[in-house]
């Protein structure tokens, strides 16, 4: 069964702090995702990665951040929270083109800056 | 880049009747079309998905049709259950070789299933 992990479920942190939120995944996936998900807006791609230490901007990455050194890992980070930054945040990941497509989610990360 | 825009935000219906959820998409490039179920305070969940080549695909109760030409999709469940209450989610995404998974998302319909 495939797992992502994100560290964190619950967070608070205060305006300009910088907040990592860690995702793990067990399935020797090659690409992730962090997205986020707001009321009325669904789920944004914040940025994704196909490889170890690649990254590219998603839709929204105005803010944030991104590290993956390690294949299994891949790190969002928020340099300055601000209060408009509170949301759930979601990480995925995917197997390559060979093994399929079907993107896993984690339980999600609920991040309040205040 | 894609816009997906998926109607209506909310749903709800007697159990036992049918449910249908649409997605439309502006990339006529996009080939692959999944659909994500979220019950509350838990991960979104693929639940059924299809691809450009196919028109329609079933599984149990639920299939998802598509409509290259319109450039739309939908969801249908039959015979609702109150299990199937959530929020569903539609998406689209260009699959080749030099792309990987960046799916777009809709912004998602509420459906309510009332016993």
């Amino acid at each position: 069964d495939v797992k992502v992990t994100q560290s964190s479920r619950y967070l608070v942190k205060r305006t300009g702090e910088k907040v990592f939120l860690e995702c793990v995944q067990d399935m020797d996936h090659e690409n992730m995702f962090w997205y986020r998900q707001d009321p009325g807006l669904g789920l944004r791609l914040i940025y994704f990665s196909y490889d170890v230490k690649m990254k590219e901007k998603g839709d929204i990455p105005e803010g944030y951040s991104v590290s993956r050194e390690k294949k299994e890992r891949f790190s969002l980070i928020l340099e300055s929270a601000s209060t408009n930054q509170t949301s759930m945040y979601l990480c995925a990941s995917s197997p390559d083109r060979v093994r399929g497509n079907t993107i896993y989610f984690g339980e999600g990360s609920w991040l309040t800056v205040v | 880049g894609e816009n997906v825009e998926q109607h209506p935000s909310t749903l709800s219906v007697q159990e036992g009747d049918s449910a249908v959820i649409k997605c439309t998409y502006s990339d006529s490039a996009s080939n692959y079309f999944p659909w994500y179920k979220q019950e509350l305070g838990k991960r979104p969940q693929l639940i059924i998905d299809i691809r450009s080549n196919v028109g329609e695909k079933k599984d149990q109760r639920i299939a998802v049709t598509l409509n290259k030409t319109a450039k739309h999709f939908s969801l249908h469940i039959t015979e609702t259950q109150p299990e199937d209450s959530a929020v569903y989610f539609c998406a689209a995404s260009v699959r080749g070789e030099s792309s990987g998974d960046k799916l777009t998302f809709g912004t998602g319909t509420r459906l309510a299933v009332r016993p």
